[in-house]
Protein backbone atom coordinates (compact mmCIF):
# COMPACT_ATOMS: atom_id res chain seq x y z
CA UNK A 1 0.00 0.00 0.00
CA UNK A 2 1.59 3.18 -1.59
CA UNK A 3 -0.40 5.90 -0.01
CA UNK A 4 0.11 9.15 -1.21
CA UNK A 5 2.81 9.22 -4.08
CA UNK A 6 4.31 13.01 -5.49
CA UNK A 7 6.49 12.85 -8.03
CA UNK A 8 8.91 14.50 -9.09
CA UNK A 9 10.48 15.04 -5.86
CA UNK A 10 12.77 17.64 -6.55
CA UNK A 11 12.57 20.04 -9.63
CA UNK A 12 14.40 23.40 -10.70
CA UNK A 13 12.39 25.78 -13.31
CA UNK A 14 12.85 28.85 -14.50
CA UNK A 15 10.77 32.10 -14.66
CA UNK A 16 8.25 31.51 -16.99
CA UNK A 17 8.09 28.03 -17.52
CA UNK A 18 5.10 25.71 -16.49
CA UNK A 19 5.11 22.43 -14.93
CA UNK A 20 3.28 19.86 -13.33
CA UNK A 21 3.53 18.38 -10.07
CA UNK A 22 1.48 14.48 -9.63
CA UNK A 23 0.24 13.74 -6.59
CA UNK A 24 -1.58 10.01 -6.75
CA UNK A 25 -3.46 8.20 -3.89
CA UNK A 26 -4.32 4.39 -3.80
CA UNK A 27 -6.73 4.70 -0.55
CA UNK A 28 -9.27 5.25 -2.54
CA UNK A 29 -9.69 8.86 -0.48
CA UNK A 30 -12.79 11.56 -1.47
CA UNK A 31 -10.47 14.61 -0.38
CA UNK A 32 -7.41 15.48 -2.00
CA UNK A 33 -5.56 18.70 -1.39
CA UNK A 34 -2.12 20.43 -1.73
CA UNK A 35 -0.19 22.64 0.22
CA UNK A 36 3.43 24.24 0.19
CA UNK A 37 5.38 24.77 3.18
CA UNK A 38 8.08 27.67 3.03
CA UNK A 39 10.08 28.92 5.98
CA UNK A 40 8.45 30.51 8.84
CA UNK A 41 5.16 29.71 7.24
CA UNK A 42 3.58 26.35 7.89
CA UNK A 43 1.83 24.74 5.38
CA UNK A 44 -0.75 26.95 3.30
CA UNK A 45 -3.33 25.24 1.37
CA UNK A 46 -3.11 26.00 -2.49
CA UNK A 47 -6.48 23.72 -4.03
CA UNK A 48 -8.45 20.67 -2.94
CA UNK A 49 -10.93 18.31 -4.13
CA UNK A 50 -13.99 16.54 -2.33
CA UNK A 51 -13.86 14.02 -5.22
CA UNK A 52 -13.70 13.45 -9.14
CA UNK A 53 -14.73 16.57 -10.90
CA UNK A 54 -14.88 18.73 -7.54
CA UNK A 55 -12.31 21.25 -7.56
CA UNK A 56 -12.06 24.27 -5.01
CA UNK A 57 -9.60 27.42 -3.73
CA UNK A 58 -7.76 27.43 -0.82
CA UNK A 59 -5.82 29.94 0.88
CA UNK A 60 -2.87 30.81 -2.04
CA UNK A 61 -4.34 29.57 -4.88
CA UNK A 62 -2.99 32.33 -7.22
CA UNK A 63 -0.14 30.82 -10.18
CA UNK A 64 -1.79 27.53 -9.84
CA UNK A 65 -4.12 25.04 -11.41
CA UNK A 66 -5.87 21.75 -10.45
CA UNK A 67 -7.81 19.22 -11.92
CA UNK A 68 -9.75 16.04 -10.80
CA UNK A 69 -10.47 13.60 -13.19
CA UNK A 70 -10.09 10.49 -11.54
CA UNK A 71 -10.27 9.68 -7.45
CA UNK A 72 -6.82 8.28 -7.54
CA UNK A 73 -4.90 11.35 -9.14
CA UNK A 74 -4.37 15.37 -8.24
CA UNK A 75 -1.98 16.97 -10.34
CA UNK A 76 -1.10 20.40 -9.99
CA UNK A 77 -0.16 22.95 -12.64
CA UNK A 78 1.89 25.82 -12.82
CA UNK A 79 1.41 27.57 -16.24
CA UNK A 80 4.45 30.21 -15.35
CA UNK A 81 6.48 29.72 -12.70
CA UNK A 82 7.70 32.65 -10.40
CA UNK A 83 10.16 32.84 -8.00
CA UNK A 84 7.91 33.47 -5.53
CA UNK A 85 6.85 29.79 -6.26
CA UNK A 86 10.12 28.41 -4.75
CA UNK A 87 8.36 25.92 -2.29
CA UNK A 88 7.93 22.36 -0.74
CA UNK A 89 4.36 21.30 -1.89
CA UNK A 90 3.02 18.44 -0.05
CA UNK A 91 -0.46 16.69 -1.63
CA UNK A 92 -2.42 15.14 0.96
CA UNK A 93 -5.50 13.03 1.47
CA UNK A 94 -8.46 12.12 3.42
CA UNK A 95 -11.37 9.55 3.61
CA UNK A 96 -14.70 11.01 3.12
CA UNK A 97 -16.34 14.53 4.10
CA UNK A 98 -15.59 14.52 7.54
CA UNK A 99 -12.86 17.24 8.68
CA UNK A 100 -12.08 15.36 11.67
CA UNK A 101 -10.54 12.41 9.68
CA UNK A 102 -6.54 11.98 9.52
CA UNK A 103 -4.66 13.94 6.23
CA UNK A 104 -2.46 11.58 5.02
CA UNK A 105 0.66 13.56 3.44
CA UNK A 106 2.86 12.32 0.73
CA UNK A 107 6.62 12.91 0.84
CA UNK A 108 6.94 16.50 -0.56
CA UNK A 109 8.24 17.90 -3.95
CA UNK A 110 10.73 20.52 -3.39
CA UNK A 111 10.42 23.46 -6.18
CA UNK A 112 13.20 25.84 -7.33
CA UNK A 113 11.95 28.97 -9.86
CA UNK A 114 15.23 30.62 -10.86
CA UNK B 1 -11.15 32.68 11.13
CA UNK B 2 -9.65 29.85 12.59
CA UNK B 3 -6.17 30.04 13.21
CA UNK B 4 -3.11 28.40 15.47
CA UNK B 5 0.04 30.27 16.95
CA UNK B 6 3.16 28.42 18.16
CA UNK B 7 5.18 30.30 19.93
CA UNK B 8 7.90 28.59 20.23
CA UNK B 9 9.93 28.52 16.80
CA UNK B 10 12.88 25.95 18.39
CA UNK B 11 13.26 24.23 21.41
CA UNK B 12 16.11 21.85 22.91
CA UNK B 13 15.28 19.44 25.32
CA UNK B 14 17.68 16.87 27.02
CA UNK B 15 17.24 13.20 26.22
CA UNK B 16 15.20 11.83 28.77
CA UNK B 17 13.98 15.13 29.88
CA UNK B 18 10.71 16.11 29.69
CA UNK B 19 8.90 18.09 27.05
CA UNK B 20 5.85 20.58 26.31
CA UNK B 21 5.18 22.45 22.99
CA UNK B 22 2.53 25.11 23.56
CA UNK B 23 -0.41 25.43 20.42
CA UNK B 24 -2.79 27.85 21.11
CA UNK B 25 -6.05 28.56 18.89
CA UNK B 26 -8.39 30.35 17.62
CA UNK B 27 -11.78 28.96 16.79
CA UNK B 28 -15.60 30.06 16.96
CA UNK B 29 -16.78 26.56 18.18
CA UNK B 30 -15.46 23.46 19.72
CA UNK B 31 -12.42 22.82 17.50
CA UNK B 32 -11.14 19.65 15.96
CA UNK B 33 -7.57 19.87 16.57
CA UNK B 34 -4.13 17.59 15.59
CA UNK B 35 -0.82 17.29 16.24
CA UNK B 36 1.34 16.14 13.39
CA UNK B 37 5.02 15.63 13.51
CA UNK B 38 7.51 16.38 10.84
CA UNK B 39 10.94 14.30 10.33
CA UNK B 40 13.67 15.78 7.61
CA UNK B 41 12.62 15.14 4.28
CA UNK B 42 9.78 13.55 4.71
CA UNK B 43 5.95 14.64 4.80
CA UNK B 44 3.57 14.96 8.06
CA UNK B 45 2.37 12.31 10.14
CA UNK B 46 -0.26 12.65 12.70
CA UNK B 47 0.37 12.10 16.09
CA UNK B 48 -3.01 12.77 17.84
CA UNK B 49 -6.18 14.48 17.73
CA UNK B 50 -8.97 15.62 19.33
CA UNK B 51 -12.51 16.46 18.78
CA UNK B 52 -14.86 15.60 21.53
CA UNK B 53 -14.91 14.05 25.05
CA UNK B 54 -12.25 13.32 27.16
CA UNK B 55 -9.91 16.33 27.06
CA UNK B 56 -6.60 14.44 27.17
CA UNK B 57 -5.59 12.58 24.49
CA UNK B 58 -3.14 9.72 23.81
CA UNK B 59 -1.15 9.73 20.80
CA UNK B 60 1.70 7.00 19.14
CA UNK B 61 5.31 6.85 20.44
CA UNK B 62 4.67 7.96 24.01
CA UNK B 63 2.98 11.71 22.81
CA UNK B 64 -0.08 13.15 24.45
CA UNK B 65 -2.00 16.47 24.42
CA UNK B 66 -4.48 18.15 26.60
CA UNK B 67 -7.09 20.54 25.39
CA UNK B 68 -8.05 23.46 27.75
CA UNK B 69 -10.99 25.46 26.73
CA UNK B 70 -10.67 28.18 28.93
CA UNK B 71 -6.84 28.77 27.85
CA UNK B 72 -7.60 28.14 23.65
CA UNK B 73 -4.45 25.74 23.98
CA UNK B 74 -3.65 22.36 23.21
CA UNK B 75 -0.68 21.49 24.13
CA UNK B 76 1.66 18.98 23.20
CA UNK B 77 3.33 16.61 25.99
CA UNK B 78 6.12 13.98 26.79
CA UNK B 79 7.25 12.43 29.41
CA UNK B 80 11.22 11.32 28.32
CA UNK B 81 12.08 12.54 24.90
CA UNK B 82 14.20 10.31 22.76
CA UNK B 83 16.60 11.29 20.27
CA UNK B 84 14.44 9.99 17.75
CA UNK B 85 11.82 12.79 18.46
CA UNK B 86 14.12 15.46 16.77
CA UNK B 87 11.89 16.83 14.46
CA UNK B 88 8.94 19.81 13.92
CA UNK B 89 5.78 19.85 15.29
CA UNK B 90 2.82 21.20 13.81
CA UNK B 91 -0.21 21.81 15.70
CA UNK B 92 -3.86 22.17 13.38
CA UNK B 93 -7.14 23.17 13.75
CA UNK B 94 -9.66 22.43 10.93
CA UNK B 95 -11.59 23.91 9.24
CA UNK B 96 -14.78 22.78 6.40
CA UNK B 97 -12.48 22.00 3.48
CA UNK B 98 -9.50 23.06 5.31
CA UNK B 99 -6.71 21.88 7.65
CA UNK B 100 -5.06 25.38 9.54
CA UNK B 101 -1.59 24.83 10.45
CA UNK B 102 0.51 26.50 13.01
CA UNK B 103 3.78 27.59 12.03
CA UNK B 104 5.90 24.92 13.41
CA UNK B 105 7.82 24.08 16.77
CA UNK B 106 11.38 22.52 15.39
CA UNK B 107 12.98 20.30 18.55
CA UNK B 108 16.40 19.81 19.02
CA UNK B 109 17.39 16.55 21.40
CA UNK B 110 20.81 16.25 22.92
CA UNK B 111 22.33 13.41 24.29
Amino acid sequence: NAGVTQTPKFQVLKTGQSMTLQCAQDMNHEYMSWYRQDPGMGLRLIHYSVGAGITDQGEVPNGYNVSRSTTEDFPLRLLSAAPSQTSVYFCASRSGGSNTGELFFGEGSRLTVL
Amino acid sequence: AQSVTQPDIHITVSEGASLELRCNYSYGATPYLFWYVQSPGQGLQLLLKYFSGDTLVQGIKGFEAEFKRSQSSFNLRKPSVHWSDAAEYFCAVSGANNLFFGTGTRLTVIP
